[in-house]
């Protein structure tokens, strides 16, 4: 089954500064990844979607992702962050049945004036 | 469009009482999942709906059920609930139940348990 790592419960950037947020996957390669974003009371919203083929996804909000088999990573970034970025993220993949979601731990971003 | 809708927001209920969240799917999506999320924790998959048949279930207790109504919305029972039960209730719908389908989630219902 296919398993999620999110490294970092918690990333602080200064605002303008390059935002990483790191994720790995295990297993086979899925076919699709995605990235949610959670802010406060809120549910998940897509920021972005990788398909077979497209290596170098771009989301909403500025933000981009890499999938990289050699190294069965699949990292967020996008190098500027605004104070609106401040939010939790998550990494997910598709797990056994249906079109259910393994989701990583998340990631925590603060963003600092 | 209306995105998915959950209710209710909030619940406090005590332990050994049982539970019930509502989850309306966006128009013309046909696949309802459920999800469990803990403070401090990603979601964790409980159950997934499609065309009213269950397609997936999560390693969760019997204690835990729910079922998709013919216009495609549907209900979490949690019988017996837990000091462990506590926490927020996602709900997410999707136009088909395959994996490449996006999921859309709700606001989510937290619960408490006290």
């Amino acid at each position: 089954a296919q398993s999620v790592t999110q490294l970092g419960s918690h990333v602080s950037v200064s605002e303008g500064a390059l935002v990483l947020l790191r994720c790995n996957y295990s297993s086979s390669v899925p076919p699709y990844l995605f990235w949610y974003v959670q802010y406060p009371n809120q549910g998940l919203q897509l920021l972005l979607k990788y398909t077979t083929g497209a290596t170098l996804v771009k989301g909403i909000n500025g933000f981009e992702a890499e999938f990289k088999k050699s190294e069965t990573s699949f990292h967020l970034t996008k190098p500027s962050a605004h104070m609106s970025d401040a939010a939790e993220y998550f990494c997910a993949a598709p797990g056994d049945a249906g079109n259910m979601l393994t989701f990583g731990g998340g990631t925590r971003l603060m963003v600092k004036p | 469009d209306a995105g998915v809708t959950q209710s209710p927001t909030h619940l406090i209920k005590t332990r050994g009482q049982h539970v019930t969240l509502r989850c309306s799917p966006i128009s013309g999506h046909k696949s309802v999942s459920w999800y469990q999320q803990v403070l401090g924790q990603g979601p964790q998959f409980i159950f997934q709906y499609y065309e009213k048949e269950e397609r997936g279930r999560g390693n969760f207790p019997d204690r835990f059920s729910a079922r998709q109504f013919p216009n495609y919305s549907s209900e979490l029972n949690v019988n017996a609930l837990l000091l462990g039960d506590s926490a927020l209730y996602l709900c997410a719908s999707s136009r088909q139940g395959e994996a490449k389908n996006i999921q859309y989630f709700g606001a989510g219902t937290r619960l408490s348990v006290l």
